[in-house]
């Protein structure tokens, strides 16, 4: 079956840090990996998306790579701010794309 | 020119009673989803419309039924309100017809059930 793993939260980081948070998963055929992020009281808001092996997304300074080989889709940022402090999900969709699989959600604080 | 619009923001109220989520998309999406948010921000299926036909329907309670009048529409009603039913309700749509369509979520509706 489908299935999204990510890292356990909360994640502290002081601004400027680096950030990773891994996911990785489990499909069957082609599926596409996004990447979204819920500030308090707020939807889930897309942050990125890749759809086939290799393909990066790309936004706001986050990146997340495709990496058919690890079945991984971690998030990274080179130095974060106090306003990305939110709920982060690694999610995926299946190949008829009808239905999406997410990870339980990593929080990030970041303190000035 | 909100994309995903879903009303009440709040929803407080008691046990027993019946309450209903509205939801819109202008988006021209073809496939509306709820989710269910509990405490612990974990994101649970509940029902998915494509073109006004049920395709997921997960494990909920019949207490909670979807309707969609239209494929821009997805309402939720809920009878017999329990306390377990205190979560955060999201509404989101996706063009399923066209590969790799995101998910685009409303801003939610916290119901709290006393």
């Amino acid at each position: 079956g489908n299935s999204v793993t990510q890292m356990e939260g909360p994640v502290t980081l002081s601004e400027e840090a680096f950030l990773t948070i891994n996911c990785t998963y489990t499909a069957t055929g082609y599926p596409s990996l996004f990447w979204y992020v819920q500030y308090p009281g707020e939807g889930l808001q897309l942050l990125l998306k890749a759809t086939k092996a290799d393909d990066k997304g790309s936004n706001k300074g986050f990146e997340a790579t495709y990496r058919k080989e690890t079945t991984s889709f971690h998030l990274e940022k080179g130095s974060v701010q106090v306003s990305d402090s939110a709920v982060y999900f690694c999610a995926l969709s299946d190949s008829t794309g009808n239905q999406f699989y997410f990870g339980t959600g990593t929080s990030l604080t970041v303190i000035p | 020119d909100t994309a995903v619009s879903q009303t009440p923001k709040y929803l407080v109220t008691q046990m027993g009673n019946d309450k209903s989520i509205k939801c819109e998309q202008n988006l021209g999406h073809d496939t509306m989803y709820w989710y269910k948010q509990d405490s612990k921000k974990f994101l649970k299926i509940m029902f998915s419309y494509n073109n006004k036909e049920l395709i997921i329907n997960e494990t909920v309670p019949n207490r909670f039924s979807p309707k969609s009048p239209d494929k821009a529409h997805l309402n939720l009603h809920i009878n017999s309100l329990e306390l377990g039913d205190s979560a955060v309700y999201f509404c989101a749509s996706s063009q399923v017809a066209a590969y790799n369509s995101p998910l685009h979520f409303g801003n939610g509706t916290r119901l709290t059930v006393t």
